[in-house]
């Protein structure tokens, strides 16, 4: 089953805008991590953030947690075409010792 | 360092038979996890093998099974294929068991099934 919901599914933006993408989970966790995948390829680990943090950055990344509304939000900067990927928020929450992964958001970047 | 290696990349069967994937860990990663993906269901929990014990399970039926070997390459199998396992599994490594850790990713092995 799916813990957590990415929003929105799909996003297509313009080379050099901001992308935000969002997910909301349902139990208390531990952390929470996001990954990228491109076509045909596995998942590449992005960024984990810990339930005591509220944010972190890596490069152009920026992953806000807020745990009082169980949501993250990710933030690309000044995208670019190769950013263009599937982006999921994956969560292990309390006692469970496996990562549950969301459905996913489509980003497009566009040259 | 080598990533995730999994083989084969594609594989195609019938119902009713069986499979069996490989995935070769990134040297000095010692736990290895497997995820079914499809359009549908999208990212899966199988399982995850750590110093070859079984640590955790998703909630897939007895056909999926798996193991993992001294030196940390693992296989996964599925007796009886059915339609519905056609789909991307996913094998990913980390250093140590439990989801609090990153996990790498192989690119995967795509099952297809008539």
């Amino acid at each position: 089953s799916q813990q957590g919901e990415e929003d929105p599914q799909a996003l297509s933006i313009q080379e050099g805008e901001n992308a935000t993408m969002n997910c909301s989970y349902k139990t208390s966790i531990n952390n929470l991590q996001w990954y990228r995948q491109n076509s045909g390829r596995g998942l590449v680990h992005l960024i984990l953030i810990r339930s005591n943090e509220r944010e972190k950055h890596s490069g152009r990344l920026r992953v806000t947690l807020d745990t009082s509304k169980k949501s993250s939000s990710l933030l690309i900067t000044a995208s670019r075409a190769a950013d263009t990927a599937s982006y999921f928020c994956a969560t292990d929450g309390g006692a469970a010792r496996q990562l549950t992964f969301g459905s996913g958001t489509q980003l497009t970047v566009l040259p | 360092k080598a990533g995730v290696t999994q083989t084969p990349r594609y594989l195609i069967k019938t119902r009713g038979q069986q499979v069996t994937l490989s995935c070769s860990p990134i040297s000095g990663h010692r736990s290895v996890s497997w995820y079914q993906q499809t359009p549908g269901q999208g990212l899966q929990f199988l399982f995850e093998y750590f110093s070859e014990t079984q640590r955790n399970k998703g909630n897939f039926p007895g056909r999926f099974s798996g193991r993992q070997f001294s030196n940390s390459r693992s296989e996964m199998n599925v007796s009886t294929l059915e339609l519905g396992d056609s789909a991307l599994y996913l094998c990913a490594s980390s250093l140590g068991t439990g989801a609090g850790q990153p996990q790498h990713f192989g690119d995967g092995t795509r099952l297809s099934i008539l």
